[in-house]
C-alpha cells in the first residue's frame, strides 16, 4: 500500500538540533524526500536521499535512512526559529517511467527561545 | 530563472461552479503534476502530464481534468465545485528522465475557498 506516517508536532529550544521521523511503505528502490512548507506557502525542498543509501549530509541537515524498518529522519543542528515550518516526508512511487510523491501529514516545527 | 509559477494565488467560488488554475512549470522542465493539499494535511496526488496527455492518475473524480500545452504549460480543470474541494492546489514540474529521481519542484500554490 501507499502510506507515509510522521509524528504531528515538535517543538524545540532555539540552538538545538531536531529531529523529525517519517516511516513509509514501498519496498521498492526508491528516493525519499523532505520538503518544507512556511504558513501560506508551497513546497520548498530540502533534501533527498535514495534507498540504497544510509545517510546524507548537507550542512545543516542530516538525513538517515533505516531500509529494513523503512524508517527516515531529518536531523537540523542548530534550530534557527527560521526553521519553523510544517516539514514533510515523501516517497517516489515510479510506475511505468512515470513517478508520483506520497506525502505524509506532515510535522509542525515549533522553536523557541 | 523562473521558478514554477501558478495564477492566480486566490479564487473564491461557489458550490456547482467550475475553476480553472493555471501553471508554468521550471524552464527546462517537460512534465506537471498536481496536487490538493486540504487544511492540516499533506499534498494529495491528482494527475500527471507529460507530452500532453495524462500519465497517472490519483484516486480523484472525474470532476478533475487537466490540460497541458505545447509549452509544457498546464491547466487544472474542476467542475461542479464541492464544499470538500477548497484546498491549497499545488504544481509541481520536473525533467521525465525516465528514472524515480525526476525531482518535483512546487509552486507556491492557488488557495481555492468554496463557499
Amino acid at each position: 500500500g501507499e502510506d507515509v506516517e510522521q509524528s504531528l508536532f515538535l517543538s524545540v529550544r532555539e540552538g538545538d538540533s531536531s529531529v523529525i521521523n517519517c516511516t513509509y511503505t514501498d519496498s521498492s528502490s526508491t528516493y525519499l524526500y523532505w520538503y518544507k512548507q512556511e504558513p501560506g506557502a508551497g513546497l520548498q525542498l530540502l533534501t533527498y536521499i535514495f534507498s540504497n543509501m544510509d545517510m546524507k549530509q548537507d550542512q545543516r541537515l542530516t538525513v538517515l535512512l533505516n531500509k529494513k524498518d523503512k524508517h527516515l529522519s531529518l536531523r537540523i543542528a542548530d534550530t534557527q526559529t527560521g526553521d519553523s515550518a510544517i516539514y514533510f516526508c515523501a516517497e517516489s512511487m515510479f510506475s511505468g517511467g512515470y513517478n508520483k510523491l506520497i506525502f505524509g501529514a506532515g510535522t509542525r516545527l515549533a522553536v523557541h527561545p | 530563472d523562473a521558478g514554477v509559477t501558478q495564477s492566480p494565488t486566490h479564487l473564491i467560488k461557489t458550490r456547482g461552479q467550475q475553476v480553472t488554475l493555471r501553471c508554468s512549470p521550471k524552464s527546462g522542465h517537460d512534465t506537471v503534476s498536481w496536487y490538493q493539499q486540504a487544511l492540516g494535511q499533506g499534498p494529495q496526488f491528482i494527475f500527471q502530464y507529460y507530452e500532453e496527455e495524462e500519465r497517472q492518475r490519483g484516486n480523484f473524480p472525474d470532476r478533475f481534468s487537466g490540460h497541458q500545452f505545447p509549452n509544457y504549460s498546464s491547466e487544472l480543470n474542476v467542475n461542479a465545485l464541492l464544499l470538500g474541494d477548497s484546498a491549497l492546489y499545488l504544481c509541481a514540474s520536473s525533467l521525465k528522465l525516465g528514472l524515480a529521481k525526476n525531482i518535483q519542484y512546487f509552486g507556491a500554490g492557488t488557495r481555492l475557498s468554496v463557499l
